[in-house]
């Protein structure tokens, strides 16, 4: 299958700073990015879906302005966490899909942000 | 609207037991994707299996079995002499076409030595 890598693959950070986490497929073109998070004993809940060149599109009840999504080429989507507080602490996952099949999507291996 | 159930959230076995796991789904959708996925405590989704609408046969990997009813909307995961490093998470999701995964909430499997 396909390789999509997250980078980091942890961090911690200072409630109120900003962290900017990485995805990126590396053997294919991602023309769609999702990101999950998933809180401690729960399941992946979706929070966006990026196009490449588009603007994300958000799941009901994620904060658009504190989670900001870019996907500006067909490897590469950020995610970053802005003004980081510790109910953000979560395992962030994102999952790349390219335009051969809707079903192929690719995880990545995840990123555990702790905010202190 | 979809959705995925997983009734089990935790299961305790000892090692050679064989063990199933439940999921079922709900779907308007003819076409549809069911994935079954494990989440070992490193947190990294393993792929296992990936099955279409339209394709009822059940399939076997080694250890590994998958029992797809479409007249009840079920995807069953079984794991026959379950071994110490099949603890872990496994999710059950579902995927319709131009959506994003829908994971169930997850069975925590423990197989104890």
């Amino acid at each position: 299958g396909a390789v999509v890598s997250q980078h980091p693959s942890w961090v911690i950070c200072k409630s109120g700073t900003s962290v900017k986490i990485e995805c990126r497929s590396l053997d294919f073109q991602a023309t769609t990015m999702f990101w999950y998070r998933q809180f401690p004993k729960q399941s992946l809940m979706l929070m966006a879906t990026s196009n490449e060149g588009s603007k994300a599109t958000y799941e009901q009840g994620v904060e658009k302005d504190k989670f900001l999504i870019n996907h500006a080429s067909l490897t590469l989507s950020t995610l970053t966490v802005t003004s980081a507080h510790p109910e953000d602490s979560s395992f962030y996952i994102c999952s790349a899909g390219g335009d051969r099949a809707f079903y192929e999507q690719y995880f990545g291996p995840g990123t555990r942000l702790t905010v202190t | 609207a979809q959705k995925v159930t997983q009734a089990q959230t935790e299961i305790s076995v000892v090692e050679k037991e064989d063990v199933t796991l439940d999921c079922v789904y709900e779907t308007r959708d003819t076409t549809y994707y069911l994935f079954w996925y494990k989440q070992p405590p490193s947190g990294e989704l393993v792929f296992l299996i990936r099955r279409n609408s339209f394709d009822e046969q059940n399939e076997i990997s080694g250890r590994y079995s998958w029992n797809f009813q479409k007249s009840t909307s079920s995807f069953n995961f079984t794991i026959t002499a379950s071994q110490v490093v099949d603890s872990a998470v496994y999710f059950c999701a579902l995927l319709e076409a131009g959506t994003a995964l829908i994971f169930g909430k997850g069975t925590t499997l423990s197989v104890s030595s």
